[in-house]
Parts: C-alpha cells; structure tokens; sequence
C-alpha cells in the first residue's frame, strides 16, 4: 500500500562502483522528481519527469542519469560513484496535469547512500 | 532561481506550548505555492501545510497554521499545542512555476520539544 517506495533503503559501497536506486508510485501521478539531501540536510532537486519526459535537469554531474519506463517509474543510476555522492536521496511524485500546482509532493522513505 | 530562507537552525519549545518558525522568500511570480514539510528523525518526509499565492486567507490544519504576508514574502508556521511529536525538522518550500514543478527548499528548522 505504500504510495512511493524507493528500493534499497540503505546502500553501503565503495568507490568507483556502479549502483541504482528504483522508484515506484502506485498514486496514478504524472510527475516523478528526485532529491538529495547533503549531509546539513540541505533538499536539492536532481530531476523532474512528466509524463516520462525529462522537465528538470539540474547541475548534476553526468555520473547520474535518471530512466523513467513509464510514469509509475523512476529510477536513479549512478556511474563510478565518489565520495561526495554520500547522501540521502529521495523520490517524490505529483499529480500536475490539471491541478494547477498546488497538489503537494509525496515523498518515499529515502534511499542513504554511503560511500566507502 | 526562488530562495527559501530559514533563519532559525534550532528552536525549543516546551510541550503545550506555541512555537513559530520563520521563513522568507524571494520571488518575481505573483502566484505560487508554499509548503512546510516536517522531517522527523525517521528521515520521512510528512506535508504539514500548504498556501496558494492568491489566497489572501491564511491556512489552518489542526494545531499547525501559518501566517502568510505576500508582500513581506513572509509564510511563518506556528505550532500551538506542541507535543513531543512535534519534535523534528521543519522545511518551508516555494514550489517553481511550471515547467518543472521542483520544491525549492530553505535550509530547515531543528524544533526540539522539552517535556
């Protein structure tokens, strides 16, 4: 019955290595975002995805590269991933199509990646 | 870019008590969405309460409302009633204008409840 569930919850792994997250919504919206929150627990948005098209591209480094196969899905790959990618990393969804803006976000449980 | 400023890292209040946490904002749009979002240590992410722009009424939700003055840029949350539940960090959020619908987040508030 969760309504946005991010897998895994924890990922420990070092260096270098490749990893992805999976994001899934079952609330039938059409936006799909992800976020990171830093170690100061600063939120940032990476990406945004409407209807599977990528809306948001923020200054991320090109390592990361977000795949929606469609609009119940989002998921976050990471390449040779470095120490500085340590954070929390959560998805959300939002239904925007025809509610102008003020539906709100809902967020998963967040993903911690940690970095050896 | 909007920024969302929190100008408190750390409040206290004591359980029953009223608190207010601030945050301003900068802007050039006339309608936009505010939200504050509660983050406890479970690291969930709960919506609070949410305003539009061009409400001139301010939101109410139980125990939690706000006090929105549009020309200040100013949407502070008060806490009346707090209870040890209370307890966690707060966000205000302005949400951008379409294309891309991303909440841009202030720094956050650290509200601790003592008993």
């Amino acid at each position: 019955d969760t309504a946005v569930s991010q897998t895994p919850k924890y990922l420990v792994t070092q260096m270098g290595n490749d990893k992805s997250i999976k994001c899934e919504q079952n609330l039938g919206h059409d936006t799909m975002y992800w976020y990171k929150q830093d170690s100061k627990k600063f939120l940032k948005i990476m990406f945004s995805y409407n209807n599977k098209e990528l809306i948001i591209n923020e200054t991320v480094p090109n390592r990361f590269s977000p795949k929606s196969p469609d609009k119940a899905h989002l998921n976050l790959h990471i390449n040779s991933l470095e120490l500085g990618d340590s954070a929390v990393y959560f998805c959300a969804s939002s239904q925007e199509a025809g509610q102008g803006g003020y539906q709100p976000q809902h967020f998963g449980d967040g993903t911690r990646l940690s970095i050896l | 870019a909007q920024t969302v400023t929190q100008s408190q890292p750390e409040m206290s209040v004591q359980e029953a008590e009223t608190v207010t946490l601030s945050c301003t904002y900068d802007t050039s749009e006339s309608d936009y969405y505010l939200f504050w979002y509660k983050q406890p240590p479970s690291r969930q992410m709960i919506l609070v309460i949410r305003q539009e722009a061009y409400k001139q009424q301010n939101a109410t939700e139980n125990r939690f409302s706000v006090n929105f003055q549009k020309a200040a840029k100013s949407f502070s949350l008060k806490i009346s009633d707090s209870q040890l539940g209370d307890a966690a960090m707060y966000f205000c959020a302005y949400r951008s204008p379409p294309p891309g619908y991303a909440l841009n987040f202030g720094k956050g508030t650290s509200l601790l409840v003592t008993p």
